[in-house]
């Protein structure tokens, strides 16, 4: 079993769509969670991090962390065509001396199409 | 242009041949790391070097090894390529290796092993 599942899709929505896109974990150590969004033929790009559970939002966008179920979020409002995108959910953990060594482990990353 | 670059962007070799895969970065980032991406398994990290002149074991090493002799240049060498290592792998770099660092990663390099 993966550290980290993540539904890979496909997921078509008409524009203008809420989007929900999911993560569950069961490394309860994980500390640092984030969302990446990687466009066709090119290398993912980092879209939101958030550090402790509840809620954070970037304009269309919100990351939500529920530590105590193992799972993460990420609501797209208003999706538009320009978020067709492979999204990626990545987490790490803290190591002594706080680093993480850059050590991401990702989930399988959910292909979303929204369509006009 | 600020960035990572990777080569080649492409490539298809023989198995058994050695392939190094190149990237560079002008960040001046501290850490560097080389990812794998295979269909239904996502990202996986197969080394990291946290700064020049060191190096660790990702998720997936086995097959491959890196170097960091100085600070922008992280080269990712097969030194015996088999079909398995057919893959699309990136390369991305960070400031530091703190757990809210982020990653910034290059184009890629599909790689097919026959």
């Amino acid at each position: 079993q993966k550290e980290v599942e993540q539904d890979p899709g496909p997921l078509s929505v008409p524009e203008g769509a809420i989007v929900s896109l999911n993560c569950t974990y069961s490394n309860s150590a994980f500390q640092y969670f984030m969302w990446y969004r990687q466009y066709s033929r090119k290398g993912p790009e980092l879209l939101m991090y958030t550090y402790s559970s509840g809620n954070k939002e970037d304009g269309r966008f919100t990351a939500q962390v529920d530590k105590s179920s193992k799972y993460i979020s990420l609501f797209i409002r208003d999706s538009q065509p320009s978020d067709s995108a492979t999204y990626l959910c990545a987490m790490t953990l803290l190591y002594a001396g706080g680093t993480s060594y850059g050590k991401l482990t990702f989930g399988q990353g959910t292909i979303l199409t929204v369509h006009p | 242009i600020a960035g990572i670059t990777q080569a080649p962007t492409s490539q298809i070799l023989a198995a058994g041949r050695r392939m190094t895969l190149r990237c560079t970065q002008d960040m001046r980032h501290n850490a560097m790391y080389w990812y794998r991406q295979d269909l239904g398994l996502g990202l996986r990290l197969i080394h990291y070097s946290n700064t020049a002149g060191t190096t660790g074991k990702g998720e997936v090493p086995d097959g491959y090894s890196v170097s960091r002799a100085n600070t922008d240049d992280f080269p990712l060498t097969l030194a015996s390529a088999v079909p398995s290592q057919t893959s699309v792998y990136f390369c991305a770099s960070s400031v530091d290796s703190g757990g809210a660092d982020t990653q910034y990663f290059g184009p890629g390099t599909r790689l097919t092993v026959l």
